[in-house]
């Protein structure tokens, strides 16, 4: 089935750094939803975003709807170790199913 | 107020054989998903659940694969036979908004691998 862009596959960052993450398609969504997922857990809902253009913040993060609609972003100020896991984007056109990306694994360098 | 449970956690079987997953949905969740999930991507819907209606089962193999959700509760997902392709983490969610549901909570999905 299909699956969105993530960029970067990876990341190795140090304690404090600013993270930033995108995910793209090749399709409009008018939903655009931040998951992030532990090891051995089910994703957990971080952001959610309704609107084009629309920037949403929670704690530390910060995502944006994409004006092309086709894509979104995701920031992580001063990160934390408890921020390490994988990211997954999920975009979602009216009441269709969610179409999740590939997951940009964080991993943070003590 | 308690998650989305699914059992077992792990599940090792060699192909050819048969093997049951079981989710019961946050209470008062009316919306009820299966995922899978293969090593390195995203969760991709396999059927979703209206109360006890499959309203979108496209992405379901239906020669191998089957599911049921009685009495709209918990559900239970069939694969018959297996086979080398079916190991992934096979994911369960439930939402109470309805069709879509962008609230969607995930329970700790169960990991089958097919020898």
């Amino acid at each position: 089935g299909q699956q969105l862009n993530q960029s970067p596959q990876s990341m190795f960052i140090q304690e404090g750094e600013d993270v930033s993450m995108n995910c793209t398609s090749s399709s409009i969504f008018n939903t655009w939803l931040w998951y992030k997922q532990e090891p051995g857990e089910g994703p957990v809902l971080l952001i959610a975003l309704y609107k084009a253009g629309e920037l949403t913040s929670n704690g530390r993060l910060t995502a944006q709807f994409g004006i092309t609609r086709k894509d979104s972003f995701l920031n992580i100020s001063a990160s934390i170790p408890s921020d390490v896991g994988i990211y997954f984007c999920a975009g979602q056109l009216g009441l269709e199913k969610l179409t999740f990306g590939t997951g940009t694994r964080l991993t943070i360098i003590p | 107020e308690a998650g989305v449970v699914q059992s077992p956690r792990y599940k090792i079987i060699e192909k050819k054989q048969p093997v049951a997953f079981w989710c019961n949905p946050i209470s008062g969740h009316n919306t009820l998903y299966w995922y899978r999930q293969n090593l390195g991507q995203g969760p991709e819907l396999l059927i979703r659940y209206e109360n006890e209606e499959a309203v979108d089962d496209s992405q379901l193999p239906k020669d191998r694969f089957s599911a049921e959700r009685l009495k709209g509760v918990d559900s239970t997902l069939k694969i018959q036979p297996a086979e080398l392709g079916d190991s992934a983490v096979y994911l369960c969610a439930s939402s109470s908004g309805g069709t879509g549901g962008i609230e969607q909570f995930f329970g700790p999905g169960t990991r089958l691998t097919v020898l």
